[in-house]
C-alpha cells in the first residue's frame, strides 16, 4: 500500500525550460511534505518543503504547490538547469512528533543542455 | 555546518561478521534516525532516536542494532546478515519538532 507516489519514474526537459515533478498522496494525517535531490550513491539533499496549511512556498528556482483536496503536490523548477538532473523524491510527514518519513518512488529528472 | 558524516562510505562484510555504521552530526538535531534504500527504491526508515532514545523500530530484525551514545552519534551494528540486507545505509538528523531531515552520504553495504 503505497500512501505516497510519484507516477512518473522519468522526465526530461530542455534547459532554460520548466520542470513540473507531480507527487499523489492518500494518507490525510500527513501534515508536512518534503522534496529531496539525489544523486548516485549519495544521500538525499532537501530541496523544500510545505506545510498541510499552506498552498504554495518558494524558494528561488523552486516551487511546491500542495492541493489538498486532491491530495496532490507538485515541485516546479524555473529555469531547469543541466545541474538539476537527478532523482527527485517527494515525502510525506505524518502529524505528530515521530519524524518518521514516508518517501514516493522517485522521478529521475534529465535536463538537456 | 548542515553535515551529517558517515563512516564507512563502503562495506563489504561476510554473513559471519560482526561490523558498525557510524554517523556524526554537529547541528544540535536530537532526532536521528536509519534508513535503508536499495536500488531503484526510497528510502525506508528503520529506527528513530528522540533525545538519546529509541521512539521508533519499524519492525527491523535483531540482527541490526541501533545505538545512541550521545546526541552526536548514531551506530547500527551488524551481525550475521544476509545477502538480501546488501543496500545503500543512509542516517539522518533533524531538528526535534521540525521536519526537514538532513541526510548523509550513506554507506553502501555488501553481504557476500
Amino acid at each position: 500500500d503505497q500512501q505516497v507516489k510519484q507516477n512518473s519514474p522519468s522526465l526530461s526537459v530542455q534547459e532554460g525550460r520548466i520542470s513540473i515533478l507531480n507527487c499523489d498522496y492518500t494518507n490525510s494525517m500527513f501534515d508536512y511534505f518534503l522534496w529531496y535531490k539525489k544523486y548516485p550513491a549519495e544521500g538525499p539533499t532537501f530541496l523544500i518543503s510545505i506545510s498541510s496549511i499552506k498552498d504554495k512556498n518558494e524558494d528561488g528556482r523552486f516551487t511546491v504547490f500542495l492541493n489538498k483536496s486532491a491530495k496532490h503536490l507538485s515541485l516546479h523548477i524555473v529555469p531547469s538547469q543541466p545541474g538539476d538532473s537527478a532523482v527527485y523524491f517527494c515525502a510525506a510527514k505524518y502529524s505528530g512528533n515521530t519524524g518518521k518519513l514516508i518517501f514516493g518512488q522517485g522521478t529521475t529528472l534529465q535536463v538537456k543542455p | 555546518d548542515t553535515e551529517v558524516t558517515q563512516t564507512p562510505k563502503h562495506l563489504v562484510m561476510g554473513m559471519t561478521n560482526k561490523k558498525s555504521l557510524k554517523c556524526e552530526q554537529h547541528m544540535g538535531h536530537r532526532a536521528m534516525y536509519w534508513y535503508k534504500q536499495k536500488a531503484k527504491k526510497p528510502p525506508e526508515l528503520m529506527f528513530v532516536y528522540s533525545y538519546e532514545k529509541l521512539s521508533i523500530n519499524e519492525s527491523v530484525p535483531s540482527r541490526f542494532s541501533p545505538e545512541c551514545p550521545n546526541s552526536s552519534l548514531l551506530n547500527l551494528h551488524l551481525h550475521a546478515l544476509q545477502p538480501e540486507d546488501s543496500a545503500l545505509y543512509l542516517c539522518a538528523s533533524s531538528q526535534f519538532r521540525v521536519t526537514e531531515a538532513f541526510f548523509g552520504q550513506g554507506t553502501r553495504l555488501t553481504v557476500v
